[in-house]
């Protein structure tokens, strides 16, 4: 099945640190998600966009919803211990009253140092 | 409990046999899809329903695999013949589609090995 482009695939970086990883689709979609993977468990929902162009925070977590609808960044701000796990981005072409799959990304590993 | 549950939550399997995964969603939801994550990459959607139809089984990589839902709750993923290549984490996920905009809850998944 098709699967979004997700970049970078791992980061090893420091605690304090700015992260950010970004996903492309050839195609377009209504709604861009970001969710989290803890080694175990399944995927978490970190933050939901539903409008081009939108701009969502959710703590020190920022995502972006690509004008083209094609496209989407996740930054994380002064990463900590905690935000280790695999980050991943779906795409959505959702319809009120219709269940839709979600596309996701390859996901990006993160590792944080001490 | 108030999230998705899967059962088992691991299960090891002999080349050439059927396995049965199963999946309890949220109370309520109406809507339950079935992921397959294999080792190191994302998630690749299988099927899903609503209520207890199947309007999308395009991601079914062959007729050895089937899922039924009945009573618009529990549904149970059926591999039959199970090759290696089948060894993966199954997801399952569950949401409530009347609401204005859909968020699908993921359960912790069922982690199959096929010797």
């Amino acid at each position: 099945g098709q699967q979004l482009n997700q970049s970078p695939q791992s980061m090893f970086i420091q605690e304090g640190e700015d992260v950010s990883m970004n996903c492309t689709s050839s195609s377009i979609f209504n709604t861009w998600l970001w969710y989290k993977q803890d080694p175990g468990e399944g995927p978490v929902l970190l933050i939901a966009l539903y409008k081009a162009g939108e701009l969502t925070s959710n703590g020190r977590l920022t995502a972006q919803f690509g004008i083209t609808r094609k496209d989407s960044f996740l930054n994380i701000s002064a990463s900590i211990p905690s935000d280790v796990g695999i980050y991943f981005c779906a795409g959505q072409s959702w319809r009120t009253g219709t269940a839709s799959k979600l596309t996701f990304g390859t996901g990006t590993r993160l590792q944080v140092t001490l | 409990g108030a999230g998705v549950s899967q059962s088992p939550s691991n299960k090891v399997t002999e080349k050439g046999k059927d396995v049965e995964l199963r999946c309890d969603p949220i109370s309520g939801h109406t809507a339950l899809y079935w992921y397959r994550q294999s080792l190191g990459q994302g998630l690749e959607f299988l099927i899903y329903f609503q209520g207890n139809s199947a309007p999308d089984k395009s991601g079914l990589p062959s007729d050895r695999f089937s899922a039924e839902r009945t009573g618009g709750s529990v549904s149970t993923l059926t591999i039959q013949r199970t090759q290696q290549e089948d060894s993966a984490v199954y997801l399952c996920a569950s949401s409530y589609v009347p609401a204005r905009q859909e968020t699908q809850y993921f359960g912790p998944g069922t982690r199959l090995l096929v010797l």
